[in-house]
């Protein structure tokens, strides 16, 4: 299996752009998962999802986050308008939740975005 | 919510030598605490984990303990290599997919 698969792996872009990241989990996976790394907040959980839908948004900064899971192959975490504070790595994760067995996440390489 | 700490935020140890990284969490409900290693440019990647019903695990040159009353965990890497260096997190979470992770902890292993 190829992994979680991320892009853009690097994105540039100015104060008030939309932004949209983009991922496919690993097949056969029925949970995924977006975390944003920073420095100074560590990796933090924006939102996961299960069979396609959303569990826990509690993490999402703010209005201008969203996130959807159209198919259980491909998710969007979109940012507009973007602002500089945004500025981090955002990865996403897959697992294979059985029950209640917490699964292992498979992270993906991420996405590195600068909000100019 | 839970909420987790980790020490060292930084440990440089010479290679063949033993590392040891503790993290504390707060709620005495979380019952899987995986750690995970982040090289440069990539996601993290789980190494080791353990369940509440567990004291100890051992993988290889890495281990895990943990004190459910103490509620402290810690990862120990012995015979330490130059790949080992990274940064290595530990997370906490109480059942579902609510992973809450530690900050950090970058080691260095110097040849």
């Amino acid at each position: 299996d190829a992994g979680v698969i991320q892009s853009p792996r690097h994105e540039v872009t100015e104060m008030g752009q939309e932004v949209t990241l983009r991922c496919k989990p690993i097949s056969g996976h029925n949970s995924l998962f977006w975390y944003r790394q920073t420095m100074m907040r560590g990796l933090e959980l924006l939102i996961y999802f299960n069979n396609n839908v959303p569990i826990d948004d509690s993490g999402m900064p703010e209005d201008r986050f969203s996130a959807k899971m159209p198919n259980a192959s491909f998710s969007t975490l979109k940012i507009q308008p973007s602002e500089p504070r945004d500025s981090a790595v955002y990865f996403c994760a897959s697992s294979l939740v059985a029950g209640i067995n917490t699964g292992e996440l498979f992270f993906g390489e991420g996405s590195r975005l600068t909000v100019l | 919510g839970e909420n987790v700490e980790q020490h060292p935020s930084t440990l440089s140890v010479q290679e063949g030598d033993s590392a040891v990284i503790k993290c504390t969490y707060s709620d005495s409900a979380s019952n899987y605490f995986p750690w995970y290693k982040q090289e440069l440019g990539k996601g993290p990647q789980l190494i080791i984990d353990i369940r509440s019903n567990v004291g100890e695990k051992k993988d290889q040159r890495i281990a895990v303990t943990l004190n459910k009353t103490a509620k402290h965990f810690s990862l120990h890497i012995t015979e330490t290599q130059p790949e080992d260096s990274a940064v290595y997190f530990c997370a906490a979470t109480g059942g579902g997919q609510n992973f809450v992770f530690g900050p950090g902890t970058r080691l260095s292993v110097l040849p």
